[in-house]
């Protein structure tokens, strides 16, 4: 039962370039969510997913798209980097109701 | 909108003696409350929510209605304690937790 795993760990782009972030769960929850974390700022959510099929947008989603494919994944896209997006991102699930919320070890990105 | 406060960026404290990493919130209705914690390098992880009344790794915390506030306490801070700690906030009926900005926890020897 591997939880919350994300892909990669590490990243550097350029200004401009795209990449896709990968988030898969296996804990059959419902619910997942993208947040950075920045020093200072704590956590803030990018998008989260209620549920297959279902995207909306959190507190800081301007730069972002983001996709549920299926129960298991949420993937988290930047389209062009930007330095701003420098940051760590940690996705993370949850069932449904007020319970805890799980964290993938993050992924380090820095945009130069 | 609900919102959660932590005064401290950074608190700093000799092993033994006592922590209280504060946490107040802003929210009329009935909130679910909980504290994560960051070690070096990890992911976070659940330390304790109100509502289990639990005591973890020493560590307790009191939801207090009228100050609006749930601060996480331990009497004998240990070097193993220092890490990163986020109050995390769940509006009645919402499962999406919002967070604080995180209070740095360096326990010296």
């Amino acid at each position: 039962n591997a939880g919350v795993t994300q892909t990669p760990k590490f990243q550097v782009l350029k200004t401009g370039q795209s990449m896709t972030l990968q988030c898969a769960q296996d804990m059959n929850h419902n619910s997942m969510y993208w947040y950075r974390q920045d020093p200072g700022m704590g956590l803030r959510l990018i998008y989260y997913s209620a549920s297959e099929g279902t995207t909306d947008k959190g507190e800081v989603p301007n730069g972002y798209n983001v996709s549920r494919l299926n129960k298991r994944e949420f993937s988290l896209r930047l389209e062009s980097a930007a330095p701003s997006q420098t940051s760590v991102y940690f996705c993370a699930s949850s069932v449904e109701g007020n319970t805890e919320a799980f964290f993938g070890q993050g992924t380090r990105l820095t945009v130069v | 909108a609900q919102r959660v406060t932590q005064p401290e960026k950074l608190l700093s404290v000799f092993k033994g003696a006592p922590v209280e990493l504060k946490c107040n919130y802003s929210y009329s209705g009935s909130p679910e409350l909980f504290w994560y914690v960051q070690y070096s390098r990890q992911r976070l992880q659940l330390l304790l929510r109100h509502i289990s009344r639990e005591s973890i790794k020493g560590f307790t915390a009191d939801l207090n209605k009228g100050e609006t506030s749930f601060h996480l306490k331990k009497p004998f801070a240990q070097e193993e304690d220092s890490a990163m700690y986020y109050c995390a906030l769940q509006r009645g009926g919402s499962y999406i937790p919002t967070f604080g900005r995180g209070t740095s926890l360096i326990v010296h020897p």
